[in-house]
């Protein structure tokens, strides 16, 4: 089946500090990525859509200059928290779906990355 | 303004028995919908779907169930099993754009 891959698990840095986290499409090519962001015991938030070749399309409220996407292969998308702050400790996910699927079909989603900021 | 809703946070079962998960969801146009389970430190995996045209979809254990005029649906696990304790994600689309998630029910499933 079709696998997400997402890197780093685990990050902690330091207020200020920008972290990039990564997320590959492993046997598949995804034109489409979305970014998710899960609070403790809340619901996964959709953040952004992220287009392969063209900017991402970003949900209200999200901050499109504290969150950059960039989509720059059919099997990667990465996620830049620029200037983190504690506020934006968080568990991050992505996910895709299986273009050679019905646009209907379920989302893969990567592992997550808890990003924690001191 | 939440559109997919699970009010029950957390769910307790006897092994053996029958769990049952709601949600409920606000959006008319939303014409699909979807189950995950996730683990801790793990992302969400799909589980079961159903399509608003039809009333319910099986798939072993899993049973989904959809009320389209009261805006409700709910997961049907039987037998329970302790390898079913986890946080269920009630999710629904619209026309394949982006998918919504609800916040979760964590299920507890006692041997």
């Amino acid at each position: 089946g079709a696998v997400v891959s997402q890197h780093p698990s685990r990050v902690i840095c330091k207020s200020g500090t920008s972290v990039k986290i990564e997320c590959r499409s492993l046997d598949f090519q995804a034109t489409t990525m979305f970014w998710y962001r899960q609070f403790p015991k809340q619901s996964l938030m959709l953040m952004a859509t992220s287009n392969e070749g063209s900017k991402a399309t970003y949900e209200q409220g999200v901050e499109k200059d504290k969150f950059l996407i960039n989509h720059a292969s059919l099997t990667l998308s990465t996620l830049t928290v620029t200037s983190a702050h504690p506020e934006d400790s968080s568990f991050y996910i992505c996910s895709a779906r299986d273009p050679g699927s019905s646009y209907n079909s379920p989302l893969h989603f990567g592992n997550g990355t808890r990003l924690t900021v001191t | 303004d939440q559109q997919v809703k699970q009010n029950s946070p957390s769910l307790s079962v006897q092994e053996g028995r029958i769990s049952i998960l709601n949600c409920d969801y606000t959006n008319s146009m939303f014409d699909y919908f979807l189950w995950y389970k996730k683990y801790p430190a793990e992302g969400p995996t799909f589980l079961i779907s159903i399509s608003s045209i039809k009333d319910k979809n099986e798939d072993g254990r899993f049973t989904v169930f959809l009320n389209k005029s009261a805006k409700h649906l709910s997961l049907h696990i039987v037998p329970s099993q302790p390898g079913d304790s986890a946080v269920y994600f009630c999710a629904a689309s619209e026309r394949g754009f982006k998918t919504i998630f609800g916040a979760g029910t964590r299920l507890f499933v006692k041997a």
